[in-house]
């Protein structure tokens, strides 16, 4: 079964601070996404990945960053946290292609004071 | 944009009744896939359509492929109290190869 694991299931921080989302998948997919999900915006793409050092800019990208410094590793940076970024992000994966199925891990729910 | 439109938002139906959510595309889809949202939990695959016109069954669930390649339904029959949760689509853009989520809808059951 693919495991994707993200780092922390709550988080809370402080408006300003630069934040750190880790994501770790143990199946070897080319692909990583983050996604953002607000009650009545369903999901929302802020970053994608489909190879190791390749990112490409998703729905949402104004205020975050990534990494994608090895295949299993997908982080999502929060340059200078604002409380409109407090939300539930979610971290997915897929094989290599466009179509394959995506899995999701449990989601990280940040909070910014 | 291009944009994937899910309806209803919520629905409430008593136990026992048939569902469905609806999907529809501004543009044509290479493929739809279906994810279930537990309560809590994280999006689950359920399945993909690939094929005009497609439709298949997962026990008391059908989805179903418009023959246009622009919208998709979801039915569950005779609705249990392990169907809650939100069903979003996710439909493949034929032009830049992007997936695009419906922003969902939401069942609720009543005993």
């Amino acid at each position: 079964d693919v495991k994707v694991t993200q780092s922390s299931r709550y988080l809370v921080k402080r408006t300003g601070e630069k934040v750190f989302l880790e994501c770790v998948q143990d199946m070897d997919h080319e692909n990583m996404f983050w996604y953002r999900q607000d009650p009545g915006l369903g999901l929302r793409l802020i970053y994608f990945s489909y190879d190791v050092k390749m990112k490409e800019k998703g729905d949402i990208p104004e205020g975050y960053s990534v990494s994608r410094e090895k295949k299993e590793r997908f982080s999502l940076i929060l340059e200078s946290a604002s409380t409109n970024q407090t939300s539930m992000y979610l971290c997915a994966s897929s094989l290599g292609g466009s179509s394959q199925p995506q899995h999701f891990g449990d989601g990280t729910r940040l909070s910014i004071l | 944009g291009q944009q994937v439109m899910q309806i209803p938002q919520y629905q409430h139906v008593q136990e026992g009744e048939d569902f469905t959510t609806y999907c529809n595309s501004s543009t044509t889809l290479s493929n739809i896939q279906w994810y279930k949202q537990r309560p809590g939990g994280h999006p689950v695959f359920l399945i993909q359509l690939v094929k005009s016109g497609e439709v298949k069954k997962q026990k008391r669930l059908t989805f179903q492929f418009g023959e246009a390649k622009k919208n998709s339904s979801l039915h569950i029959t005779a609705t249990q109290t392990t169907d809650v949760g939100t069903y979003f689509c996710a439909g493949l853009q034929n032009r830049d190869d992007k997936i695009i989520f419906g922003k969902g809808t939401r069942l609720h059951i009543l005993p």
